[in-house]
């Protein structure tokens, strides 16, 4: 199993452009989750999912949107991107419900200028 | 979910033992305690989980206070790839699964 895959690992965006993050797990979760961690700071909560067909916002979902058609697959995307989304974001699956052991993809580098 | 504190900073020997602590004061009687590390640039790797007794796996080993208001884990025999930050999570049984990252213990260890 590949476990959680995320592309790009790099990125630069303009001030105003937009883009997909891509997040693909193989482990067939159904709880998919989106986090962003700012430098020196603990991860933040953007979206998540506990099914295809299902998302809820996080702590931090302005300026960001999601879907979920299949369960491998949980992109966010970018609509407008602001200098404050410079961070760095991971995705996340778990399995089911009451089960925190969360597996995390490697992240994605985005700056904002 | 109750809060967790923990210290910002540890230094440990490699070879040694490396305690790691976190208060949950405000823990309720259905909450699990989760244990993550974050080494460098990588995502968060689950290490360890428990709700009331000691839990020991490969990587680590889990303290629970008979009270559940602080836990310690144990990484028994610190190497230098334990670098890295440690989060004590507690959270309950809901049904999204989020966890909420607080700023961890970052962990050092020296030669």
């Amino acid at each position: 199993n590949a476990g959680v895959t995320q592309t790009p690992k790099f990125r630069i965006l303009k001030i105003g452009q937009s883009m997909t993050l891509q997040c693909t797990q193989d482990m067939n979760h159904n709880y998919m989750y989106w986090y962003r961690q700012d430098p020196g700071m603990g991860l933040k909560l953007i979206y998540y999912s506990v099914g295809a067909g299902i998302t809820d916002k996080g702590e931090v979902p302005n300026g960001y949107n999601v879907s979920r058609s299949t369960t491998e697959d949980f992109p966010l995307r970018l609509e407008l991107a602001a200098p404050s989304q410079t961070s760095v974001y991971f995705c996340a699956s778990s399995y089911s419900k009451g089960n925190y052991e969360q597996y995390f993809g490697p992240g994605t580098r985005l700056t904002v200028t | 979910d109750a809060k967790t504190t923990q210290p910002p900073s540890m230094d440990c020997a490699e070879g040694r033992a490396a305690n790691l602590p976190c208060n949950h004061s405000t823990i309720s009687g259905n909450e699990y305690v989760y244990w993550y590390r974050q080494i460098h640039s990588q995502g968060p790797q689950y290490i360890i989980h428990g709700l009331k007794n000691n839990e020991t796996n490969e990587m680590a080993s889990l303290i629970i206070t008979e009270d559940r208001k602080s836990s310690t884990l144990i990484l028994p025999h610190a190497t230098l790839r334990d670098t890295a930050v440690y989060y004590c999570i507690v959270h309950g049984s809901s049904n999204t699964g989020k966890l909420i990252f607080g700023q961890g213990t970052t962990l050092q260890v020296k030669p």
